[in-house]
């Protein structure tokens, strides 16, 4: 049990274009989900947090206007990337869980790659 | 402000040797301490955590040891075997869930038999 997927698990795309990826909880209700980022040879970033129903609570430094997440399900998140660019090339990954102060499960992440 | 400092890999070993990955941590107050695992292809897996100081987590014959006095979080495992090949994370959290997760950045571990 508690099975996160991710899709696509990878994804290129041209500079200016966005795109969406989405987090699916498969057998359980997420009210939370998290969507982190990550560089190579880096540490997991937290970009924001999302409750079921609300608007992500984004961390320091992140801009909301560009990384769009909606939690609209208990079973799915998306993370729309907008006007992508080549900075923003990088491993996202998300993670589930039932409650805020539950344990998360992580997806196994979408590598995105900006010409 | 909170941190994790892990050693970098990769780390390469023949089966049945000891594991030693080790970490590090800066926190404010007391904070949960974790060992994530990311087997190739998928989503990270909660390994092994510990909530307060001197506590022991462990599983799948992997340990690690809350050290306050040290500030350390060390992963050992006594004979590796080529299925723990993966990267290793170490992640600190200001509660015993695990939410608000700081993350090390990872040690690849290469085990051939």
């Amino acid at each position: 049990g508690a099975v996160v997927s991710q899709h696509p698990s990878w994804v290129i795309c041209k500079s200016g274009t966005s795109v969406k990826i989405e987090c699916r909880s498969l057998d359980f209700q997420a009210t939370t989900m998290f969507w982190y980022r990550q560089f190579p040879k880096q540490s997991l970033m937290l970009m924001a947090t999302s409750n079921e129903g609300s608007k992500a609570t984004y961390e320091q430094g992140v801009e909301k206007d560009k990384f769009l997440i909606n939690h609209a399900s208990l079973t799915l998140s998306t993370l729309t990337v907008t006007s992508a660019h080549p900075e923003d090339s990088s491993f996202y990954i998300c993670s589930a869980s039932r409650g805020s102060t539950d344990t998360q499960y992580f997806g196994p992440g979408t590598r995105l790659t900006v010409l | 402000g909170n941190s994790v400092t892990q050693m970098e890999g990769p780390v390469t070993l023949s089966e049945e040797a000891f594991l030693t990955i080790n970490c590090t941590y800066t926190a404010t107050g007391y904070p949960s301490l974790f060992w994530y695992v990311q087997y190739p292809g998928e989503g990270l897996q909660l390994l092994l955590k510990a909530t307060k100081a001197d506590d022991k987590g462990s599983n799948k014959g992997f340990e690690a040891t809350y050290r306050k006095e040290t500030t350390s979080f060390h992963l050992e495992k006594g004979s590796v075997q080529v299925s723990d090949s993966a990267v290793y994370f170490c992640a600190l959290s200001s509660n015993q869930a695990g939410t608000a997760l700081i993350f090390g950045k990872g040690t690849t571990l290469s085990v051939s038999s």
